[in-house]
């Protein structure tokens, strides 16, 4: 089965500033890629995803990018805020097949 | 619209005790999943419906765990005789169809003693 490995496990930024967060995953087959935030107490909340036909995708301060080839995919926060804060995960998934979670980054933005 | 919403938010048990989990999805959403999310870790995949077949079971941990979905929207997931090891978070997704983006409810956190 498909494998997501996500770096790092806890990421602390300066408000203001970018957080990136990167992701491996091991099945070429794996065609589609979101992630997801999660707050204390609640249940993941979809922020962006993107699939294997388009490299980078952009929502406002959000952004992710897919390399098919080395097998990876990063999310980019900019201009941080203290709301950020949260645990975020990577997942992977092909048509047929249920989402392989990465094992979360816990990202603290500073005030 | 509504989201997802599970029941109950917290449930403690005994180990021992049978426990229920309910899902109710999105309107509309045929497909179902169950995860189970272990104190810092990534949601693990448990089981799967399309409307009411599960059509995959492949993460169940034991056969003390059934999951079901009989007519094709609410889903209950069972936990016999619970051990220490079961205590989780235990998540529920819809989505419209398999590898479409999954919308999940806010969890049971369950706590056996």
């Amino acid at each position: 089965g498909e494998n997501v490995e996500q770096h790092p496990s806890t990421l602390s930024v300066q408000e203001g500033d970018s957080a990136v967060i990167k992701c491996t995953y091991s099945d070429s087959a794996s065609n589609y890629f979101p992630w997801y935030k999660q707050e204390l107490g609640k249940g993941p909340q979809l922020i962006i995803d993107i699939r294997s036909n388009v490299g980078e995708k952009k929502d406002q301060r959000i952004a992710v990018t897919l390399n098919k080839t080395a097998k990876h995919f990063s999310l980019h926060i900019t201009e941080t805020q203290p709301e950020d804060s949260a645990v975020y995960f990577c997942a992977a998934a092909r048509t047929g097949n249920q989402f392989y979670f990465g094992t979360g980054t816990s990202l603290t933005v500073i005030p | 619209g509504a989201g997802v919403s599970q029941s109950p938010r917290y449930k403690v048990a005994k180990r021992g005790q049978d426990v229920a989990l309910r899902c109710d999805p999105i309107s509309g959403h045929v497909s179902l999943f169950w995860y189970q999310q272990a104190l810092g870790q990534g949601p693990e995949f448990l089981t799967y419906f399309q409307n009411e077949a599960q059509l995959d079971k492949s993460g169940l941990p034991s056969d003390r765990f059934f999951a079901e979905r009989p007519e094709g929207s609410v889903s209950t997931l069972k936990i016999q005789r619970t051990q220490q090891e079961d205590s989780a978070v235990y998540l529920c997704a819809s989505s419209w169809g398999l590898a479409e983006t999954q919308y999940f409810g806010p969890g049971t956190r369950l706590l056996v003693l």
